[in-house]
């Protein structure tokens, strides 16, 4: 099956400093990532839709210059928590499409500013 | 406005008993439609799908689910509880934007 793999699954940064989280598609080419961030027992909420080659589409109220997503290669998009601050604090999931448009996610990262 | 629904927020089983997770779409079109599963601080795993055909769909580790236009329902459904399978549950859908849209989750709990 397809495999969707994201680095680090954990990790604590100081308040101010940048964070960067990788997502890879593994065994597939996905023009098309996506970034979610989901709060404990709760949903996904999407922040961004990452696509090859071009600028990322962020929803509504995120600061796209606050999260910074490159999606330089079919197979890798990043995303980084720029000046992060407790708030941030938070799981962060990738997903990439694959065929028959179904979304595979990777493993989520959990984000810790201290 | 399209939407996801779970109406369930728990739903509590026996082992061995047969487990039902409910699902409701208001999406326009033809709905593409998807049950995820999440472990504890885990990613979301793909389950199974449903795009054309057949209604009954099977999936991973013997899930499977029932697509019904006429109730706009996509309930998740197996058989013989496992405890193995207590988890958080999401449905899913694309909406009209390709984007997937998620119900709000329901933890499934399956009891010796």
């Amino acid at each position: 099956g397809a495999v969707v793999s994201q680095h680090p699954s954990w990790v604590i940064c100081k308040s101010g400093t940048s964070v960067k989280i990788e997502c890879r598609s593994l065994d597939f080419q996905a023009t098309t990532m996506f970034w979610y961030r989901q709060f404990p027992k709760q949903s996904l909420m999407l922040m961004a839709t990452s696509n090859e080659g071009s600028k990322a589409t962020y929803e509504q109220g995120v600061e796209k210059d606050k999260f910074l997503i490159n999606h330089a290669s079919l197979t890798l998009s990043t995303l980084t928590v720029t000046s992060a601050h407790p708030e941030d604090s938070s799981f962060y999931i990738c997903s990439a499409r694959g065929l028959e448009n179904t979304i595979y996610f990777g493993e989520g990262s959990w984000l810790t500013v201290v | 406005a399209q939407s996801v629904a779970q109406p369930e927020d728990q739903v509590n089983v026996a082992e061995g008993n047969p487990l039902t997770v409910k699902c409701t779409y208001s999406v326009s079109g033809n709905p593409y439609l998807f049950w995820y599963v999440q472990y504890p601080n885990r990613g979301l795993q793909f389950l199974l799908k449903y795009i054309t055909g057949d209604n009954l769909v099977k999936g991973s580790y013997g899930f499977e689910a029932e697509f019904n236009k006429s109730q706009t329902s996509f309930h998740l459904k197996k058989p013989s509880a496992l405890v193995s399978d207590s988890a958080l549950y999401f449905c899913a859908a694309y909406n009209q934007g390709g984007k997937l849209i998620f119900g709000q989750g329901t933890e499934l709990s399956v009891k010796p």
